[in-house]
């Protein structure tokens, strides 16, 4: 199995609304990484899990609270975000942080309102 | 900055032909990727070369470094409809963590 799968695919929020995007992945990876990616741009990486502690975190907002349960799964939690916030958000894994290769998952598309 | 400029931004090319496409970095790198992303989804890695290799080819992409100009190229032969896409280069350094260029945009008329 060589997926990274994500969901929710599409996801429209208010600003006050809590939400979380979900990111799972079976290869053993023991990195994984958020990028949030606007249109027509590179993606941006926003954190990385290794050996599921935080090890890089590209002075997100707070607003953005990443975890990672266990070695296969990460989440990223949405509380108070704005409208400049929607985005596709992306979500990667590799055998280690120091592997070069990264596999992305689909990516969830959000929408605040 | 490590992040790599593609050149061109956009490329528009007829099925068949080839399409090149650049992209230099400021500063040393332990590798240098290239991701295709097809639209609005996630990215593909295609080719990775290291800083101590010249050329590298897959199927029908080939890609080149020079390091001493800071500058790779990625070639992609007898190009299908199915080839447009958007294309990164993403340099390393030392963390080995990939930091992408702006990218260039591939359509390919059939």
């Amino acid at each position: 199995d060589t997926e990274v799968t994500q969901t929710p695919k599409h996801l429209v929020m208010g600003m006050t609304n809590k939400k979380s995007l979900k990111c799972e992945q079976h290869m053993g990876h023991r990195a994984m990484y958020w990028y949030k990616q606007k249109a027509k741009k590179p993606p941006e990486l926003m954190f990385v899990y290794s050996y599921e502690k935080l090890s890089i975190n590209e002075s997100v907002p707070s607003r953005f609270s990443p975890e990672c349960p266990n070695s296969s799964l990460l989440n990223l939690h949405l509380h108070a975000l704005q409208p400049e916030d929607s985005a596709l958000y992306l979500c990667a894994s590799s055998q280690g942080q120091g592997q070069e290769t990264q596999y992305f998952g689909p990516g969830t598309r959000l929408l605040v309102l | 900055s490590q992040q790599g400029e593609e050149d061109p931004q956009a490329l528009s090319i007829q099925e068949g032909e080839n399409a090149t496409m650049n992209c230099s970095y400021k500063t040393s790198i332990n590798n240098l990727q290239w991701y295709r992303q097809n639209s609005g989804r996630g990215l593909v890695h295609l080719i990775l070369i290291r800083s101590n290799e010249r050329e590298k080819h897959s199927g029908r992409l080939r890609v080149t470094l020079d390091t001493s100009k800071k500058s790779s190229s990625l070639l992609i032969t007898a190009s299908r409809a199915a080839d447009t896409a958007s294309y990164f280069c993403a340099t390393a350094g030392g963390s080995y963590i990939p930091t992408f260029g702006r990218g260039t945009s591939l359509i390919v008329h059939p």
